[in-house]
């Protein structure tokens, strides 16, 4: 079964840019979304195709997908940005979802 | 708006079956594929499967055959997802979210919206 990576966790000070990596096997041929999920609230989704924006999501907040990472990357981090994030992406040779195991973004 | 409500939490013994609803609004339940997606406590998010509100169809993940089943009830916009001989392990949070158009060949869109989420848990 397909399998994504993800680091248990990311800091960043205020004001700086996380980058947050979800790793799979040519994941770059694949369409990957990325769900925010702060304690307590079901997830949002702030990316999805890669590198598209929800309306009401921030312009900070921008996806990339090339070769076997994919990238989540958050400019000028703000303390509300603190949360768990998650890349999901569909594996056509199964007809199943996955989702990478998740990161917790801290904000320092 | 498009909005998912799950019914409230439940608590089962093992051996038990556990049924969540999940009622759809603010548009066709019969257009959009729903997903089922849970999380224990601490831990990450989970597929379990998906139901083509339209035909009904299923897709399982491997994990859950045989102990899940989905099903809808098209008069009241309503989606199901039926968890059997549920153990400890089986305590999460358990959401239900909305997919792609049923016309697209492909299942690759995102999930959204989400349910607020249903918790289940199994304890004797």
């Amino acid at each position: 079964s397909y399998v994504l990576t993800q680091p248990p966790s990311v800091s960043v000070a205020p004001g700086k840019t996380a980058r947050i990596t979800c790793g799979g096997d040519n994941i770059g041929g694949k369409s990957v979304h990325w769900y925010q999920q702060r304690p307590g609230q079901a997830p949002v989704v702030v990316i999805y195709f890669d590198s598209d924006r929800p309306s009401g999501i921030p312009e900070r907040f921008s996806g990339s997908n090339s070769g076997n990472t994919a990238t989540l990357t958050i400019s000028r981090v703000e303390a509300g940005d603190e949360a768990d994030y998650y890349c999901q992406v569909w594996d056509s040779s199964s007809d199943h979802q996955v989702f990478g195991g998740g990161t917790k973004l801290t904000v320092l | 708006q498009v909005q998912l409500v799950q019914t409230g939490a439940e608590v089962k013994k093992p051996g038990a079956s556990v049924k969540v609803s999940c009622k759809a609004s603010g548009y066709t339940l019969t257009g959009y594929y729903m997903h089922w997606v849970r999380q224990a406590p601490g831990q990450g998010l989970e597929w379990m499967g998906r139901i083509n509100p339209n035909s009904g169809g299923t897709n399982y993940a491997q994990k859950f055959q045989g102990r899940v089943t989905m099903t809808r009830d098209t008069s009241i916009s309503t989606v199901y997802m039926d968890l059997s001989r549920v153990r400890s392990d089986d305590t999460a949070t358990y959401y239900c979210a909305r997919g792609d158009s049923v016309l697209v060949l492909a299942a690759d869109n995102s999930f959204d919206p989400w349910g607020q989420g249903t918790l289940v848990a199994v304890s004797s």
